[in-house]
């Protein structure tokens, strides 16, 4: 099967620093990557389209000085959550789309901003 | 804005019951996705339609698509104890160059108690 990895599970940051949070497919590249918000209870809202080698497509509302996205290769992509305040803090979900209609899902990184 | 809606947002059963959740939209799409989600983890892809097809089945799950309803359903047959989760819908709009973008649903949060 398609395997997405994402780093880290869990961070734990003070307000006004930065947190990276990577996604991989391990076992395929990825032609697109998408990054999700999810808050509790709630649907996955995307933030973002990432394709390799070019600048990442943002959705209406998220603001892409905030939340920097970086797609260096097939196989990763990253997220940098700039500045971070509490209400920044969500599960964020990326995924991973290979030459098919299906993405797949990483694990989900919890950011907890206190 | 939010595409897919799915219904009831939550439903709980006996084992061995079915669970029958369903979910609408509101423009064309190119395909329908179904995803199960467990308490604070990543998703997992269950089933995916084409807006071409109208049933299909994998396993003891069985998804129907109404394109002149704009509506699909998900049946789990014989439930167990272990499909408590969320389900999530999720549609891929009938767009060229979408880059394959996926519209989450609400989601159903079904508890299956044994």
């Amino acid at each position: 099967g398609a395997v997405v990895s994402q780093h880290p599970s869990r961070v734990i940051c003070k307000s006004g620093t930065s947190v990276k949070i990577e996604c991989r497919s391990l076992d395929f590249q990825a032609t697109t990557m998408f990054w999700y918000r999810q808050f509790p209870k709630q649907s996955l809202m995307l933030m973002a389209t990432s394709n390799e080698g070019s600048k990442a497509t943002y959705e209406q509302g998220v603001e892409k000085d905030k939340f920097l996205i970086n797609h260096a290769s097939l196989t990763l992509s990253t997220l940098t959550v700039t500045s971070a305040h509490p209400e920044d803090s969500s599960f964020y979900i990326c995924s991973a789309r290979r030459q098919t209609y299906e993405q797949y899902f990483g694990p989900g990184t919890r950011l907890t901003v206190t | 804005s939010q595409q897919g809606e799915e219904d009831p947002q939550a439903l709980s059963i006996q084992e061995g019951e079915n669970a029958t959740m369903n979910c609408s939209y509101k423009t064309s799409i190119n395909n329908l996705q179904w995803y199960r989600q467990n308490s604070g983890r990543g998703l997992v892809h269950l089933i995916l339609i084409r807006s071409n097809e109208r049933e299909k089945h994998s396993g003891r799950l069985r998804v129907t698509l109404d394109t002149s309803k704009k509506s699909s359903s998900l049946l789990i047959t014989a439930s167990r104890a272990a499909d408590t989760a969320s389900y999530f819908c999720a549609t891929d709009p009938n767009s060229g160059g979408s880059n394959y973008k996926l519209t989450f649903g609400k989601g159903t949060l079904l508890t299956v108690n044994p």
